[in-house]
C-alpha cells in the first residue's frame, strides 16, 4: 500500500529566505507526483505536476523535484513572501493519472513579515 | 467554468442524522472522487466513479456511508446515521479523461456532528 510521508510538519522562516519541503514515497510505481497549496478553510489548489518521467518542474518561484527511483520529491520555494503561507501537500497517483490521489499529510509553512 | 460546486459548505448536526453532502463536477470531466480530510488522517480517498459508475469504493468506511452519481453532472454523499467520529471536511474533485492533467478540488463541505 502507497505511504506518502511529508516532512516536516510545521515550519516557520523569515520573509525573503529560500526554502525546500520534502515528500516521500514507498512504491515507486506512480505516474505522477503533484504538490497542492492549501489555505486555511479553503480547497486544494494544484501547484505542479511531475510525471514519473520527468525530473523536475518549475512555475514561477516554485519549482518540484522528483527522484522516482529513491521515492523521493522536492518542493523549493524561493524567496518566500508572506502570502505562501498554507499548508503543502504532496500527492501520488498509481497506474494512471486518473487513478486516487494518494497524499501526505502536508507541511504548514508560515512565512514571518 | 465555475469549477467544482459542493453543497452545503457547511453542515452541522446531531448524531444519528443523516446527512446528504451534494458535487457538481466540472462539465466534462469522466473522473469524480470524494476525499475525506481529518486531522489524524489526513485526505483519504473515499470512494471514486468513472463516467457515472462507482470503480473503487475500498475507502468508504462502512456500510453507513453511501454515494451516487445519477448523471455526469451530480454526485450525492449520504451517511445515514451520522455519528461524532464522521465529523471532517469532505472534499470532491473531478478529472478529465486524460490522464496528464491534474484533479480539480472543490471547497469542500465542513461537517460536524454533535
Amino acid at each position: 500500500k502507497q505511504e506518502v510521508t511529508q516532512i516536516p510538519a510545521a515550519l516557520s522562516v523569515p520573509e525573503g529566505e529560500n526554502l525546500v519541503l520534502n515528500c516521500s514515497f514507498t512504491d515507486s510505481a506512480i505516474y505522477n507526483l503533484q504538490w497542492f497549496r492549501q489555505d486555511p478553510g479553503k480547497g486544494l489548489t494544484s501547484l505542479l505536476l511531475i510525471q514519473s518521467s520527468q525530473r523536475e518542474q518549475t512555475s514561477g518561484r516554485l519549482n518540484a523535484s522528483l527522484d522516482k527511483s529513491s521515492g523521493r520529491s522536492t518542493l523549493y520555494i524561493a524567496a518566500s513572501q508572506p502570502g505562501d503561507s498554507a499548508t503543502y501537500l504532496c500527492a501520488v497517483s498509481g497506474y494512471s493519472g486518473n487513478t486516487p490521489l494518494v497524499f501526505g499529510k502536508g507541511t504548514r509553512l508560515s512565512v514571518i513579515a | 467554468d465555475a469549477g467544482v460546486i459542493q453543497s452545503p459548505r457547511h453542515e452541522v448536526t446531531e448524531m444519528g442524522q443523516e446527512v446528504t453532502l451534494r458535487c457538481k463536477p466540472i462539465s466534462g470531466h469522466d473522473y469524480l472522487f470524494w476525499y475525506r480530510q481529518t486531522m489524524m488522517r489526513g485526505l483519504e480517498l473515499l470512494i471514486y466513479f468513472n463516467n457515472n459508475v462507482p470503480i473503487d469504493d475500498s475507502g468508504m468506511p462502512e456500510d453507513r456511508f453511501s454515494a451516487k452519481m445519477p448523471n455526469a453532472s451530480f454526485s450525492t454523499l449520504k451517511i445515514q446515521p451520522s455519528e461524532p467520529r464522521d465529523s471532517a471536511v469532505y472534499f470532491c474533485a473531478s478529472s478529465p479523461l486524460t490522464s496528464q492533467e491534474t484533479q480539480y478540488f472543490g471547497p469542500g463541505t465542513r461537517l460536524l456532528v454533535l
